[in-house]
């Protein structure tokens, strides 16, 4: 069955050092996956995608994830972490042909600290 | 870029009443949209597709007149919690795209307590 792992439940970092946020996922065939993030009582925003092509995919504000196939990870990076950027962030994969229905990870919390 | 609304974002019903949450698609059209629910702490589960003019699809587990879900238009889908009770008490987010190519958007998600 398809499923996401994100080992880490919080992750605290100091401003302005870098961030990564572990994923694993486990799927068939090819997977589409995905970084969300959620601030606190709010829905999810996406911050980048992979569907095939480059392995390094950008995002928005400044967030980029790696994809590989060998390891079955999709890890998300940041060099520089804001404050602002505290928030619950999520893993998922696509898990059918339109990747409509996504399966998540039991998320990632990110404390930034002074 | 393609925006969801849900409303309301926070109700508080008591028990055995019924709870409307809508969610909306705001620039965009879609035939299919998903809800999904959250649990304190915990990541976000389907709980059923809904499909403009047909019948929503559950997802294995979903009680189907628990949750009752109407897609009448292609901008407006609706879930209806029945008979509410406190352990239906979540987070829900409904979320929708624009097209096959694009990603899922989400809503800001309803936050239901059931007294």
């Amino acid at each position: 069955a398809q499923s996401v792992t994100q080992p880490d439940i919080h992750i605290t970092v100091s401003e302005g050092a870098s961030l990564e946020l572990r994923c694993n996922y486990s799927y068939g065939a090819t997977p589409y996956l995905f970084w969300y993030v959620q601030s606190p009582g709010q829905g999810l925003q996406l911050l980048l995608k992979y569907f095939s092509g480059d392995t390094l995919v950008q995002g928005i504000k400044g967030f980029e994830a790696e994809f590989k196939r060998s390891q079955s990870s999709f890890n998300l990076r940041k060099p520089s972490v804001h404050w602002s950027d505290a928030a619950e962030y999520f893993c998922a994969v696509g898990v059918d042909t339109g990747f409509q229905k996504l399966v998540f990870g039991t998320g990632t919390r990110l404390l930034v600290s002074p | 870029g393609a925006v969801v609304s849900q409303h309301p974002s926070r109700v508080i019903c008591k028990s055995g009443t019924s709870v409307k949450i809508e969610c909306r698609s705001l620039d965009f059209q879609a035939t299919t949209m998903f809800w999904y629910r959250q649990f304190p702490k915990q990541s976000l589960m389907l709980m059923a597709t809904s499909n403009e003019g047909s019948k929503a699809t559950y997802e294995q587990g979903v009680e189907k007149d628990k949750f009752l879900i109407n897609h009448a238009s292609l901008t407006l889908s609706t879930l209806t919690v029945t008979s509410a009770h406190p352990e239906d008490s979540s987070f829900y987010i409904c979320s929708a795209r624009p097209d096959s190519n694009s990603p899922l958007h989400f809503g800001n998600g309803t936050r239901l307590t059931v007294t």
